[in-house]
């Protein structure tokens, strides 16, 4: 069964830090390209990052740009995003999510992880 | 950056009608447009893929069509399990965007 699990949420202050991870399985994860998307309460759907799974090139949001770093360990079938200095508009689901190459969308979602951002 | 414009942003329908949403795009993403439905509280579930390719066991009911900067999601009989909101996606640059999402409602 394909699968990705989300963890690394919950309730932090502005400022503060948190590490998400998103464990896969059933499908070949080194292979895919991986992202993080979220969605604020209430609101759409955000791309935040995004890693790919041939060279491990890396994107972000201009919200997130210098806060948030994606990265992947392919021996443990594993992507995290470390997120720091969070804000509160942080405050959102967050999915990960892959696809298996350029040219595919993404086709493969965990059930999502909440982050709330708040004193 | 590509900006998604999603329409209209509500829909409301009876059980039977045809449903059109219109998803356009700021610059030619030629046809790397995805479909998705999303209920409330779940992942989004990807629907359609390269604009009109309908994904293994979604529902025939579901076609998508376009190119270039204008797509169209279309819904041939609406169903009380199609509820929910859609979101049209581009996958074409190098940070993908969605649109707004349209929320589909029963009449």
């Amino acid at each position: 069964e394909v699968r990705l699990l989300e963890s690394g949420g919950g309730l932090e202050q502005p400022g503060g830090s948190l590490r998400l991870s998103c464990e896969a399985s059933g499908f070949t994860f080194s292979t895919y390209d991986m992202t993080w998307v979220r969605q604020a309460p209430g609101k759409g759907l955000e791309e935040v990052s995004v890693i790919s799974g041939r060279d491990g090139w890396v994107n972000y949001a201009d919200s997130v740009k210098g806060r948030f770093t994606i990265s992947r360990d392919d021996s443990k079938n594993t992507l995290y995003l470390q997120m720091i200095s969070l804000r509160v508009e942080d405050t959102a689901v967050y999915y990960c999510a892959g696809r298996r190459g350029h040219g595919y969308a993404m086709d493969v979602w965990g059930q999502g992880t909440a982050v709330t951002v708040s004193s | 950056d590509i900006q998604m414009t999603q329409s209209p942003s509500t829909l409301s329908a009876s059980i039977g009608e045809r449903v059109t949403i219109t998803c356009r795009a700021s610059q030619s993403i030629s046809s790397w447009l995805a479909w998705y439905q999303q209920k409330p509280g779940k992942a989004p579930k990807l629907l359609i893929q390269r604009a009109s390719n309908l994904e293994s066991g979604v529902s025939s009911r579901f076609s998508g069509s376009g190119s270039g900067t204008e797509f169209t999601l279309t819904i041939s009989s609406l169903q009380p399990d199609d509820i929910g909101t859609y979101y049209c996606h581009e996958y074409d640059s190098n940070l993908w965007t969605f649109g707004q999402g349209t929320k589909v409602e029963i009449k």
